[in-house]
């Protein structure tokens, strides 16, 4: 079967940085996605990788090891108002999109 | 900025009452997507539209059916609702002729009593 694993929380501090783990066993693979939920809000997209390597976006950055099936998002010089949710999902042989269940982000002061 | 408007935020409705959630997107956007989320689990789509007139079965498409009789709105109906499809309904939407970048909606929180 298909699966997306993500660590259900983590708890980091304001200012520091914080890496969020994904690992994935699909029917292919055509690219990975990390999205933002804030609570009682919409996800929105955060990155997306389809080869090899770290893509970085301002703070945040993405990795992806294919052969590994693993994936991480970043995350620098956190801010209170990146306490979120951050889904990790994986378009699979057909274009469509598996989901993990999501990673509770809380910042401490 | 594209802009994916669903029509209610939060709803109650009684066991075996027919509900509508609607989902309008604005870009011309040739995809659109209802999801379901629910705690503890990652999102499952119940139903997707590549076209208009056309739609495809997702992952958990049992007592939901869609409607897109335009490009811009896509249509989910619970044909009579039950407890267990109390949960985030979320509209999506996206440009490429795969899955791409997605465009969510607010989400519908529905409650079936």
């Amino acid at each position: 079967g298909q699966n997306i694993d993500q660590p259900t929380e983590m708890t980091a501090t304001e200012g520091a940085i914080v890496q969020i783990n994904c690992t994935y066993q699909t029917s292919g693979f055509n690219g990975l996605f990390w999205y933002q939920q804030h609570a009682g809000e919409a996800p929105t997209f955060l990155s997306y990788n389809v080869l090899d390597g770290l893509e970085e976006k301002g703070r945040f950055s993405s990795f992806l090891s294919r052969s590994k099936g693993y994936s991480y998002l970043l995350l620098k010089e956190l801010q209170m108002k990146d306490s979120a949710s951050y889904l990790c999902a994986v378009q699979d042989s057909n274009y469509q999109l598996i989901w993990g269940a999501g990673t509770k982000l809380i910042i401490k002061p | 900025d594209v802009k994916v408007t669903q029509s209610s935020r939060y709803l109650v409705k009684r066991t075996g009452e027919k509900v509508f959630l609607e989902c309008v997107q604005d870009m011309d956007h040739e995809n659109m997507f209802w999801y379901r989320q629910d705690p503890g689990l990652g999102l499952r789509l119940i139903y997707f539209s590549y076209d208009v007139k056309m739609k495809e079965k997702g992952d958990i498409p049992e007592g939901y059916s869609v409607s897109r009789e335009k490009k811009e709105r896509f249509s989910l109906i619970l044909e009579s609702a039950s407890t267990n499809q109390t949960s985030m309904y979320l509209c999506a939407s996206s440009l490429g002729t795969d899955t791409g970048e997605l465009f969510f909606g607010e989400g519908s929180r529905l409650t079936v009593l």
